[in-house]
C-alpha cells in the first residue's frame, strides 16, 4: 500500500483482557518497528523485525506481550490480560535498510484499558 | 537505553522566528534522524544525517551534527503556525539496528 496502515485506530478495553493490533506495512519494507508512547512522551521502542532474522525483543516491557510478523507483511502486536498502564498509542513504522532512509510511521492504534 | 534526549523540553515562538532544537546522545552512532509528530499520532521523518556529515538542509529546516560533543540541532527557519508539533530526534545504536527516540521537543508557533 501506499502508507502503513494500522488497525484498530481506536481500541477500549477492559482490565484483564486480551487485545491484537494489527499493522500492514509498506511493501517492500523489510524492517519493521513497534513503539509505545504514552500520554505526552516519548516513543518506548518495543521489537523490531528485519526480514527473516530473529526478531529484536528487547524492549517488550513483559511476557504479557509478544509480537508476530509473517515474512515481511503483516505484524501484529499480542497484549495478554492487558492493565491500565498499558493504555498509550501503539505506533508500527517500516523501513528499508534497517531505517537508513528514514522510517514511515503509521497513525497508531489509541489502547484505553479501563 | 534511551539514546537522544532533546532540549528544550517546550518552546514557544512568534510567526516568522527562528525556533531552534537540541539533541544529545551518549554512545557513537552511525546516524541520527529528525521526526516532527502533530496531534500524538504518527510521525514524519524530516531529515536523515549521517555520522560523516556536519549539516544538512531541508527547506526550511537545518540540522547540524557534532560527533566530537554527540550533540545534533534543527533550526527552523520563518516559522509558521503550521510548525506546531513535537519534534523527535532518534539515533541508530549500530548498523541495522532499530532508531531509539528521545523524548521530544514541543514546539508552539504563535500567530
Amino acid at each position: 500500500g501506499a502508507g502503513v496502515s494500522q488497525s484498530p485506530s481506536n481500541k477500549v478495553t477492559e482490565k484483564g483482557k486480551d487485545v491484537e493490533l494489527r499493522c500492514d506495512p509498506i511493501s517492500g519494507h523489510t524492517a519493521l518497528y513497534w513503539y509505545r508512547q504514552r500520554l505526552g512522551q516519548g516513543l518506548e521502542f518495543l521489537i523490531y523485525f528485519q526480514g527473516n532474522s530473529a526478531p529484536d525483543k528487547s524492549g517488550l516491557p513483559s511476557d504479557r506481550f509478544s509480537a508476530e510478523r509473517t515474512g515481511e507483511s503483516v505484524s501484529t502486536l499480542t497484549i495478554q490480560r492487558t492493565q491500565q498502564e498499558d493504555s498509550a498509542v501503539y505506533l508500527c513504522a517500516s523501513s528499508l535498510l534497517g531505517g537508513l532512509y528514514g522510517y514511515t510511521f503509521g497513525s497508531g492504534t489509541r489502547l484505553t484499558v479501563v | 537505553s534511551q539514546q537522544g534526549e532533546e532540549d528544550p523540553q517546550a518552546l514557544s515562538i512568534q510567526e516568522g522566528e527562528n525556533a531552534t532544537m537540541n539533541c544529545s546522545y551518549k554512545t557513537s552512532i552511525n546516524n541520527l534522524q529528525w521526526y516532527r509528530q502533530n496531534s500524538g499520532r504518527g510521525l514524519v521523518h524530516l531529515i536523515l544525517i549521517r555520522s560523516n556529515e556536519r549539516e544538512k538542509h531541508s527547506g526550511r529546516l537545518r540540522v547540524t551534527l557534532d560527533t566530537s560533543k554527540k550533540s545534533s540541532s534543527l533550526l527552523i527557519t520563518a516559522s509558521r503556525a503550521a510548525d506546531t508539533a513535537s519534534y523527535f530526534c532518534a539515533t541508530d545504536e549500530g548498523y541495522g539496528q532499530n532508531f531509539v527516540f528521545g523524548p521530544g521537543t514541543r514546539l508552539s508557533v504563535l500567530p
